[in-house]
């Protein structure tokens, strides 16, 4: 299994609502990655979970809280969103110290 | 100064021309280096890794002037197919840690 999974594939929520990204993966990899892309932008990091353990969290706002609960699966919670937070995040996993990543299709996310 | 900048593209290039992109970087001390590509509304896939002597595959190369900070990717007769938007990537000097270019999009016309 050589793929990164997201769900869902688009989400749709107001600025009161709490909902949470999922991402999963089978390689084996031990760091895996939250971006944001905003339309005709590049991917941004967000945060970088290595062993399971928070290792860089890129001065994103308090209303995005990852998660990462094993080895395999990273969550992103969101709360109280605005709605220049609508983007595409994007899941990525790599092998610990290895260079390339591999990302999954993404959450298509709209704060109304 | 943005740390990794590109060319700001559009590029629109015929079928079987030749084009280049080039990448600078700010961090003298970063450690590895990427070309990826991204279709329209998908993921980012890797393209291939840059070396400093330089690498090739197939119809692609990459180039790596540590000295100047740059960093170029050659396609050779390009195809339809290699339609997409090209993201250089530089990996800081600690941790896990990428930063992407904005991006130069490519549109190969038939």
């Amino acid at each position: 299994d050589t793929e990164v999974t997201q769900t869902p594939k688009h989400l749709v929520m107001g600025m009161t609502n709490k909902k949470s990204l999922k991402c999963e993966q089978h390689m084996g990899h031990r760091a895996m990655y939250w971006y944001k892309q905003k339309a005709k932008k590049p991917p941004e990091l967000m945060f970088v979970y290595s062993y399971e353990k928070l290792s860089i969290n890129e001065s994103v706002p308090s209303r995005f809280s990852p998660e990462c609960p094993n080895s395999s699966l990273l969550n992103l919670h969101l709360h109280a969103l605005q709605p220049e937070d609508s983007a595409l995040y994007l899941c990525a996993s790599s092998p610990y110290g290895g260079n390339e990543q591999f990302f999954g299709p993404g959450t298509r996310l709209t704060v109304l | 100064r943005k740390e990794v900048e590109q060319d700001p593209g559009p590029f629109n290039v015929p079928e079987g021309a030749t084009v280049a992109f080039n990448c600078t970087y700010s961090n003298s001390a970063s450690q590895s280096f990427f070309w990826y590509r991204q279709d329209c509304r998908k993921e980012p896939k890797l393209l291939m890794s840059v070396y400093s002597s330089g690498n090739e595959d197939g119809r692609f190369t990459a180039q790596l002037n540590r000295a100047s900070q740059y960093i170029s990717l050659l396609i050779r007769d390009s195809k339809l197919s290699d339609s997409a938007t090209y993201l250089c990537v530089v990996r800081r000097p600690m941790g896990q840690n990428f930063v992407f270019g904005p991006g130069t999009r490519l549109s190969v016309l038939p």
